[in-house]
């Protein structure tokens, strides 16, 4: 059961542009959801989290925007660089639950220079 | 301060072998985690702890098994490795309830023959 579920599978934009990653839960006990981001060969890295009490964060050229109601967040990169190329994953988690994260699929990005 | 370490890098299994993959972390962190990542699925809670003392399985824990005798340590073994258990293996560690963080490790990648 995908309780978090992620588009798209791959992404690719030219420098500059805003890519945009969606992902949608079902369990509505999740109280923090964040995003990690992935290098070839590496452990995922936190990237952005967000609590659902707002419904946006910026955090330098990367903002999470977060609808509560419709049960979905998504990540944009502003302005984005050749070096953001990664994979993207979201998570969420709830309080009590030891932090397990329950992942998206993940999504490719490749920005092309 | 290396953070979470794993060992091995990489392995190459028989079906029916078994192994330990290791797991340590010098933050002092009270949570511990592992996941498998595999090509379109993100990343999977295998088992988790706690505490030292203090084990629970995550959502795919079958074929796995974990200790936890230190709070640095949490090896997860595999007593009868089967070609389904081919993944890239993370550990993972967060500082305790209040610290949303996890802080993962490079990863094992093993493949089973």
């Amino acid at each position: 059961q995908q309780q978090v579920k992620q588009s798209p599978q791959s992404l690719i934009v030219q420098k500059g542009g805003i890519p945009i990653i969606n992902c949608a839960y079902e369990n509505t006990a999740f109280d923090y959801f964040p995003w990690y981001q992935q290098f070839p060969g590496k452990g995922p890295a936190l990237l952005i989290a967000i609590r659902p009490d707002v419904s946006e964060k910026k955090e330098g050229r990367f903002t999470i925007s977060f609808n509560k109601s419709a049960k979905q967040f998504s990540l944009h990169i502003m302005d984005s660089q050749p070096g953001d190329s990664a994979t993207y994953f979201c998570a969420a988690t709830y309080t009590g639950s030891a932090r397990q994260l329950t992942f998206g699929s993940g999504t490719q990005l490749t920005v092309l220079p | 301060n290396a953070g979470v370490t794993q060992t091995p890098k990489f392995q190459v299994l028989k079906t029916g072998q078994s192994m330990t993959l290791q797991c340590a972390q010098d933050m002092n962190h009270e949570y511990m985690s592992w996941y498998r990542q595999d090509p379109g699925m993100g990343l999977r809670l295998i088992h988790y702890s706690v505490g030292a003392g203090i084990t629970d399985q995550g959502e795919v824990p079958n074929g796995y098994n974990v200790s936890r005798s230190t709070t640095e340590d949490f090896p997860l073994r595999l007593l009868s490795a089967a070609p389904s258990q081919t993944s890239v293996y993370f550990c993972a560690s967060s500082g305790g309830p209040w610290d949303n963080e996890q802080f993962f490790g490079p990863g094992t990648r093993l493949t089973v023959l």
